[in-house]
């Protein structure tokens, strides 16, 4: 079945250092691709997605590539502040079928001042 | 205005008990979705609702039992509350055509003793 697997938390930098949160994926077809945020006490809240191969989403200084070739859809940002400090959670979903998403286990952001 | 709201925001009450949460949304969405996230942070879907007609129905007790009235309102019924059964309850709702956005509300925290 489709799953989405990411790396595990948390993730401790310091302010103004570069951020990495891979995520790839195990689905048939051509999946779309989402990052979620959940800052504390919050619920989720889409940071940026990617319906097709190559497709780059981007928000906030967030991005992350749709790359088939390796089914990844790693989440970078060149340079963190403290207010990034989140739950990170990749998903994907068919462009059809079950309306289901499936969401990987989050990975914890701690930022540092 | 809150595009997805819950209620309560919290809930205490002992193991045995029955209780609901609520969750309505004002965004004209037909698709709407519980999913339960436990202390981990790992986000489990339990059912989704499209247009008042049950979509997906995830392997959960059937002491849980949801109810959408209408597509703007889909409500969480729990029976012979558990210990196991704290976490944070989250509803989220989604537009048609599939797939897209999920807007969360700002979940459900249920705490049985």
């Amino acid at each position: 079945g489709d799953s989405v697997t990411q790396m595990e938390g948390p993730v401790t930098l310091s302010e103004e250092a570069f951020l990495t949160i891979n995520c790839t994926y195990t689905a048939t077809g051509y999946p779309s691709l989402f990052w979620y945020v959940q800052y504390p006490g919050e619920g989720l809240q889409l940071l940026l997605k990617a319906t097709k191969a190559d497709d780059k989403g981007s928000n906030k200084g967030f991005e992350a590539t749709y790359r088939k070739e390796t089914t990844s859809f790693h989440l970078e940002k060149g340079s963190v502040q403290v207010s990034d400090s989140a739950v990170y959670f990749c998903a994907l979903t068919r462009p059809s079928g079950t309306y289901k998403y499936i969401f990987g286990t989050g990975t914890r952001l701690k930022v540092l001042a | 205005d809150t595009a997805v709201s819950q209620t309560p925001k919290y809930l205490v009450t002992q193991m045995g008990n029955d209780k609901s949460i609520k969750c309505e949304q004002n965004l004209g969405h037909d698709t709407m979705y519980w999913y339960k996230q436990d202390s981990k942070k790992f986000l489990k879907i339990m059912f989704s609702y499209n247009n008042k007609e049950l979509i997906i129905n995830e392997t959960v007790p059937n002491r849980f039992s949801p109810k959408s009235p209408d597509k703007a309102h889909l409500n969480l019924h729990i029976n012979s509350l558990e210990l196991g059964d704290s976490a944070v309850y989250f509803c989220a709702s989604q537009a048609n055509p599939f797939p897209d956005t999920q807007y969360f509300g700002p979940g459900t925290r249920l705490t049985v003793l």
